[in-house]
């Protein structure tokens, strides 16, 4: 029983170097979600996607891109990472009707 | 837009003692409100739910009941264990609208509990 699967957990990345974070469901849910948690910030949403091929910003949306080519995979890139990138960036899918299931996040360290 | 406030923490408490964590909100329509989890390096968990004015949700000893005339879902259990330890979030879903998907969190209250 999966869940929200995200990898990598840990990654050191250098100013201006990219990558791309992966998130899986198995839970077969419509809606996936890309926020970042920040000390004193709470979790603000990246982006976000409400169906396959579909996605839209969020609250904090500059120097990150995303993609859904599958309903199950939601990928957040970074094109030229910056040291305020450094954060925890948590994964988290949905239904409709469902709540909000979390993956463990990515702990991302730009130096 | 919607927005939640909770308490500012850090909260320390001895074990046994009674907890109150508020949160008081702003939305538009009838949302649906939650209470998270995050317990040290994992990520968030659903820890109760309610999604109607009076509703009580509860779990593990906790609750939170849906106040709409305050605008209110603050979390409270009559005695705290060690294992409670954890940061905790209020939330919301709008219950209409373009981002009736969308949760959005409060700042998170850190709580720690002593033997």
């Amino acid at each position: 029983n999966a869940g929200v699967t995200q990898t990598p957990k840990f990654r050191v990345l250098k100013t201006g170097q990219s990558m791309t974070l992966l998130c899986a469901q198995d839970m077969n849910h419509e809606y996936m979600y890309w926020y970042r948690q920040d000390p004193g910030m709470g979790l603000r949403l990246i982006h976000y996607s409400v169906g396959e091929g579909t996605t839209a910003k969020g609250e904090v949306p500059d120097g990150y891109n995303v993609s859904r080519l599958k309903k199950q995979n939601f990928l957040l890139g970074l094109e030229s990472a910056a040291p305020s990138q450094t954060s925890v960036y948590f994964c988290a899918s949905s239904s409709p009707s469902s709540e909000a299931f979390f993956g463990q996040g990515t702990r991302l360290t730009v130096v | 837009g919607d927005s939640v406030t909770q308490m500012e923490g850090p909260v320390t408490l001895s074990e046994e003692a009674f907890l109150t964590i508020n949160c008081t909100y702003t939305a538009t329509g009838y949302p649906s409100l939650f209470w998270y989890v995050q317990y040290p390096g994992e990520g968030l968990q659903l820890l109760l739910k309610a999604t109607k004015a009076d509703d009580k949700g509860s779990n593990k000893g906790f609750e939170a009941t849906y106040r709409k005339e305050t605008t209110s879902f603050h979390l409270e259990k009559g005695s705290v264990q060690v294992s409670d330890s954890a940061v905790y979030f209020c939330a919301l879903k709008s219950g209409s609208g373009a981002g009736s998907y969308q949760l959005t969190f409060g700042k998170g209250t850190k709580l720690s509990v002593i033997p």
